[in-house]
């Protein structure tokens, strides 16, 4: 079935370092993705999105890579500071549906 | 501030019991969407309102299930007979025009003794 799953459950980085969290969807249909952060006890918060007519997107400190072929997206964070320590989602969703699809989520741990 | 403002935040009932959720967009959106996240989990949909029209449910909302959103400005998600597998964080969300971008509240934690 369709699935949105992540490569690495706990990713531990030091401050200031890059950090890289992978998500592979199944979808070939999906076209719109998202990454969202949540801290604990809190709701999902929106990082970034990108569309399939894109590979690379940019915010601030913040970047997405999409590769179709291979159904595979990325979040590169820079200079990762305390503060980015959540748990990080993607999701995705395609054309005509309004429900999301979340994977399960990657915990980011920045050690000073 | 996402502008989603949920209640109550944590509710521990025991099992059979009634529960109701509210959600209320600060401001009007369109689209609102309710969601379930179980823990160590990413949320799972359950249900999104155009206005006040309910239009789409996902399998999950079992008939012990209710949403409504009357004036098509906030919401209620109500679960009947509550069950401990209903334990979980059900979260509303409104989305951003019609550019797919969700915004998430901050929550109501169900604990179901």
């Amino acid at each position: 079935g369709e699935s949105v799953g992540l490569h690495l459950p706990t990713l531990s980085v030091q401050e200031g370092d890059n950090s890289i969290i992978n998500c592979a969807y199944s979808n070939s249909a999906s076209d719109y993705f998202i990454w969202y952060k949540q801290e604990s006890g809190k709701g999902p918060q929106f990082i970034i999105d990108i569309r399939s007519n894109m590979d690379k997107r940019q915010g601030q400190r913040v970047t997405v890579l999409l590769n179709k072929t291979v159904k595979h997206l990325s979040l590169q964070i820079a200079a990762t500071q305390p503060g980015d320590s959540a748990v990080y989602f993607c999701a995705e969703n395609t054309t005509g549906r309004r429900a999301l699809t979340f994977g399960s989520g990657t915990r980011l741990q920045v050690q000073p | 501030d996402t502008g989603v403002s949920q209640n109550p935040r944590h509710k521990i009932t025991k099992r059979g019991q009634n529960v109701t959720f509210r959600c209320d967009p600060i401001s009007e959106h369109n689209r609102l969407y309710w969601y379930r996240q179980t823990l160590g989990q990413g949320p799972e949909f359950l249900t999104y309102f155009q206005n006040e029209a309910q239009l789409e449910k996902s399998r999950l909302l079992s008939d012990r299930f209710s949403a409504e959103r009357p004036k098509g400005s906030f919401s209620t998600l109500e679960i009947q007979r509550t069950e401990q597998g209903d334990s979980a964080m059900y979260l509303c969300a409104k989305e951003r025009g019609n550019t797919g971008e969700l915004f998430f509240g901050e929550g109501s934690r169900l604990t179901v003794l």
